[in-house]
């Protein structure tokens, strides 16, 4: 089955920390894997796309990196600000013909000060 | 910026009236899509398109019907609100192929149902 699996749920961490956030797929045939950012109320917001060929991409102060072989990407967010908080979203895309996007469940990170 | 608009971003309703949750894109992209996400929760995909006079239903069941005439809008309908569909509900689109695509969401359309 097609799935995306995020760890932890959530997550509490002090401004000016850094932090990982993990996304495990089953998703297959891959086609790339992108992680968003989603402010409470608002639509998610792209921060990085990888395909299988690419092992990390940045963005400012977020690093994404991707393991076709296991299956696995991370986001590591460094210097954390309190603007941070947010849920930020793991999504897998088939290379499949006319397939949806496989969406995680999302990790919620609260930057307190 | 993304080209993708939802309207309205707010609506209160009574039971049983009939709504329709406008979503439209100007960047010519083939697949559209919408889900339903409750406050604090995963989004739940319930309808797709890969473009003009094709829709299929997602993984979550919905009540609602949606509609792709043209290729920039793709609207979702609920022929008689009930409270529990009082929810936010988010529109997307990538072009097709996406290999390198970014999708790209709306703002979101917040519905509370009386």
């Amino acid at each position: 089955k097609n799935q995306v699996e995020q760890s932890p749920q959530s997550l509490i961490i002090l401004e000016g920390k850094n932090c990982t956030l993990q996304c495990n797929y089953t998703v297959s045939p891959f086609s790339n894997l992108r992680w968003y950012k989603q402010d409470t109320g608002r639509g998610p917001v792209s921060l990085t796309i990888m395909t299988f060929s690419e092992n990390t991409k940045s963005n400012g102060r977020y690093t994404a990196t991707l393991d076709a072989d296991t299956k696995q990407s991370s986001l590591h967010i460094t210097a954390s600000q309190l603007s941070d908080s947010a849920s930020y979203i793991c999504v897998v895309s088939r290379n499949s013909g006319n397939t949806p996007l496989v969406f995680g469940k999302g990790t919620r990170l609260s930057v307190i000060a | 910026e993304a080209d993708i608009y939802q309207t309205p971003r707010y609506l209160v309703i009574g039971t049983g009236k009939k709504i329709t949750l406008e979503c439209s894109q100007t960047m010519g992209h083939d697949k559209m899509y919408w889900y339903q996400q409750d406050p604090g929760m995963e989004l739940h995909l319930i309808h797709y398109s890969y473009g003009v006079n094709s829709t299929e239903k997602g993984d979550l069941s919905s009540e609602s019907t949606v509609s792709r005439i043209r290729t920039e809008h793709f609207p979702l309908t609920l022929e008689s609100a009930r409270p529990s569909h009082t929810s936010q509900y988010l529109c997307a689109s990538t072009p097709n192929p996406d290999r390198r695509a970014e999708a790209f969401f709306g703002q979101g359309t917040r519905l509370t149902v009386v």
